[in-house]
């Protein structure tokens, strides 16, 4: 299994609501990732967990509350977003060796679309 | 701080054609260097990346990548591309001994026509 799977594909939420998204990996993988990616731009990290503490938060709004709960489960928690966080979510991991090791490599989920209204 | 610049964002080749996909980084310190492929509707996935030595780097699809450091440049080539090469390329960076932190170019559209 080499596949980092996110629910839900798509995912529309008003500005007072409370959502989740969910990331799952099954590949022994210490490290995980949340990137948001708006349209025509490139991946921006959000927040790193290095065996399932928070490692590091690139000044991310408070509205966006990551969690990880297990080595497996990445989750975001989304409250009082505004309408330019409508984005794609992608979750990531990775063996957690250092982007160093030649064997560290990033896998990727195909990512959660976000449209706040 | 790094950042990257790819200076197409669009670059459209006829089937069996060859390709350049040009990338430039700054960074006041030592980076690695890395192509993300991303297809439609997908996540990204690692191309081929630079750590070290041999300043050209090969991907298993063809593809390969020439670390020029004069030139602060990471330039991305396929001598004969294919249909399902149509895609999205991210050129990257992460500095040496830092964290592990990606920074990502604004991307190139990648379009082959038969």
């Amino acid at each position: 299994d080499t596949e980092v799977t996110q629910t839900p594909k798509h995912l529309v939420m008003g500005m007072t609501n409370k959502k989740s998204l969910k990331c799952e990996q099954h590949m022994g993988h210490r490290a995980m990732y949340w990137y948001k990616q708006k349209a025509k731009k490139p991946p921006e990290l959000m927040f790193v967990y290095s065996y399932e503490k928070l490692s590091i938060n690139e000044s991310v709004p408070s509205r966006f509350s990551p969690e990880c709960p297990n080595s497996s489960l990445l989750n975001l928690h989304l409250h009082a977003l505004q309408p330019e966080d409508s984005a794609l979510y992608l979750c990531a991991s990775s063996q957690d060796r250092g982007l160093s090791n030649m064997k560290e490599k990033l896998f990727f989920g195909s990512g959660t679309q976000l449209s706040v209204l | 701080a790094q950042s990257v610049t790819q200076l197409d964002s669009q670059v459209p080749v006829f089937e069996e054609a060859p390709v350049e996909l040009r990338c430039n980084y700054s960074s006041s310190v030592s980076v690695y260097l890395f192509w993300y492929v991303q297809y439609p509707n997908q996540g990204l996935q690692l191309l081929l990346k630079y750590l070290s030595g041999s300043t050209l780097v090969e991907s298993i699809n063809g593809f390969e990548a020439e670390f020029n450091k004069s030139q602060t440049s990471f330039h991305l080539r396929k001598p004969s591309v294919h249909i399902s090469d149509t895609a999205e390329y991210f050129c990257a960076v992460s500095p040496r001994g830092g964290a592990q932190k990606l920074v990502f170019g604004q991307g190139t559209r990648l379009t082959i026509n038969p």
